[in-house]
């Protein structure tokens, strides 16, 4: 089993939709949990952290389900410039000694 | 802006030649700095993890006398591909995690160098 597993997509969705993004990771001590955002050809961008309580930033929605070992991305009201690829982020901390894993992105388009 | 600077951020070479990539943390003074490849369509592929003043942690199946990291500051680390071949072309991301705000810590990225070995 993959450390953290994403569903590469595509999602295609018609703007002003609501789409959602789950992402497993198989260590259950990870502490740290990230949404970044990739633009063709750039780098990943920190689009939000993942707290235990769940967390809101405008149109987007990040939780952490720790007994399914999850966490998801939910995105409202999609708008044309949020078609990129999503990656989270699992980070696991032992012995001072920090691993930072990477999922392999789903990538949403959104379409007019 | 930028919190983290990449340099160069478009190289082309010769097989053969080594190719240096400066990572800097801007503003911040960055406990780790991690080293990522992506080849086209892939996700990001961690390299190595390294702390100021230590020797870096280099992920299975990375050849850590092809791909030198030196993380000589708190602000600076490089790395440096020995020897380029034509598979090295991809595209080299660094990120360094600290500490922006009181509180939090987080990891930002360079905007990535790319790599094309002729």
């Amino acid at each position: 089993r993959k450390e953290v597993e994403q569903d590469p997509g595509p999602f295609n969705v018609p703007e002003g939709a609501t789409v959602a993004f789950n992402c497993t990771y198989s260590n259950s001590a990870s502490q740290s949990f990230f949404w970044y955002r990739q633009d063709c050809r750039k780098e990943p961008k920190l689009l939000m952290s993942v707290y235990s309580s769940g967390n809101e930033d405008g149109r987007f929605t990040a939780q952490l389900n720790r007994a399914s070992q999850y966490i998801s991305l939910l995105i409202r009201d999609s708008k044309l410039s949020d078609s990129a690829t999503y990656l989270c982020v699992v980070i696991f901390i032992s012995g001072g000694y920090q691993k930072v894993t990477f999922g392999t992105g789903t990538k949403l388009q959104v379409i007019p | 802006g930028a919190v983290v600077s990449q340099h160069p951020s478009r190289v082309i070479c010769k097989s053969g030649t080594s190719v240096k990539i400066e990572c800097r943390s801007l503003d911040f003074q960055a406990t780790t700095m991690f080293w990522y490849r992506q080849f086209p369509k892939q996700s990001l592929m961690l390299m190595a993890t390294s702390n100021e003043g230590s020797k870096a942690t280099y992920e299975q199946g990375v050849e850590k006398d092809k791909f030198l990291i030196n993380h000589a500051s708190l602000t600076l680390s490089t790395l440096t591909v020995t020897s380029a071949h034509p598979e090295d072309s991809s595209f080299y991301i660094c990120s360094a995690r600290g500490i922006l705000a009181p509180g939090t810590e987080t990891q930002y990225f360079g905007p990535g160098t790319r790599l094309l070995v002729l």
